[in-house]
């Protein structure tokens, strides 16, 4: 089964406190997406990488960080320094580039409390 | 810059009438469009895409969608709703000029009475 999974889908912490979220696709997808999801605004980029061992930042990386050690792996760090960091988080990857098609995986909510 | 706007939060329509969700959008080359469902709680599936090949797109489950330049439009429609269409749906601009730059309408909400 060819996809995109995010561990895990449900996630509680409390402030303070450093998450990290897990993305792993097996669809041989160079480029791999984080983006956040809040009510009534659409999906908002985070970060994206597009080859191992790189990655860029988006529209609102601030408080976050993220590592491509390898291929089929995106994890992304919620860190103490975002302010309002519970929300929807979803990874998503495409073989080519940022234009292509992206697959999305079925997201991981995060409550900070 | 390129932008989208789904002109519409939310739309409620009955069981087998048509839909019709609207989306514009700005872009300075040639776009490519997208949308996307999303059921609650899961992640984004696509319905359809346009890349400058046939101006009329047709996707998943019966939707269809038209790209129309002079209107900047890429409305998507479908003849006859059914109750699992209740979903949100996301409409998505991509230039294929710009090495990194995929914008997401802020979507609407799609309910389907009985």
């Amino acid at each position: 089964d060819g996809g995109i999974t995010q561990s895990p889908k449900y996630l509680f912490r409390k402030e303070g406190q450093n998450v990290t979220l897990s993305c792993e696709q097996n669809l041989n997808h160079d480029a791999m997406y984080w983006y956040r999801q809040d009510p009534g605004q659409g999906l908002r980029l985070i970060y994206y990488s597009q080859i191992v061992n790189d990655f860029q930042k988006g529209d609102i990386a601030e408080g976050y960080s993220v590592s491509r050690e390898k291929k089929e792996s995106f994890p992304l760090t919620v860190t103490s320094a975002q302010k309002n960091p519970t929300a929807f988080y979803l990874c998503a990857s495409s073989d080519r580039g940022q234009t292509d098609t992206q697959y999305f995986g079925p997201g991981t909510r995060l409550t900070v409390l | 810059a390129q932008s989208v706007t789904q002109l519409d939060s939310h739309v409620s329509v009955s069981e087998g009438t048509p839909v019709l969700l609207r989306c514009n959008y700005s872009s300075s080359y040639s776009p490519s469009l997208f949308w996307y469902v999303q059921h609650p709680n899961k992640g984004l599936q696509l319905l359809l895409k346009y890349t400058s090949a046939a101006t009329l797109v047709k996707g998943i489950n019966g939707f269809e969608a038209e790209f129309k330049k002079s209107e900047t439009s890429f409305h998507l429609t479908k003849p006859s709703a059914h109750m699992s269409d209740a979903a949100e749906y996301f409409c998505v601009v991509s230039d294929l000029t710009l090495s990194n730059d995929m914008r997401f309408g802020a979507g609407t909400r799609l309910t389907v009475k009985p």
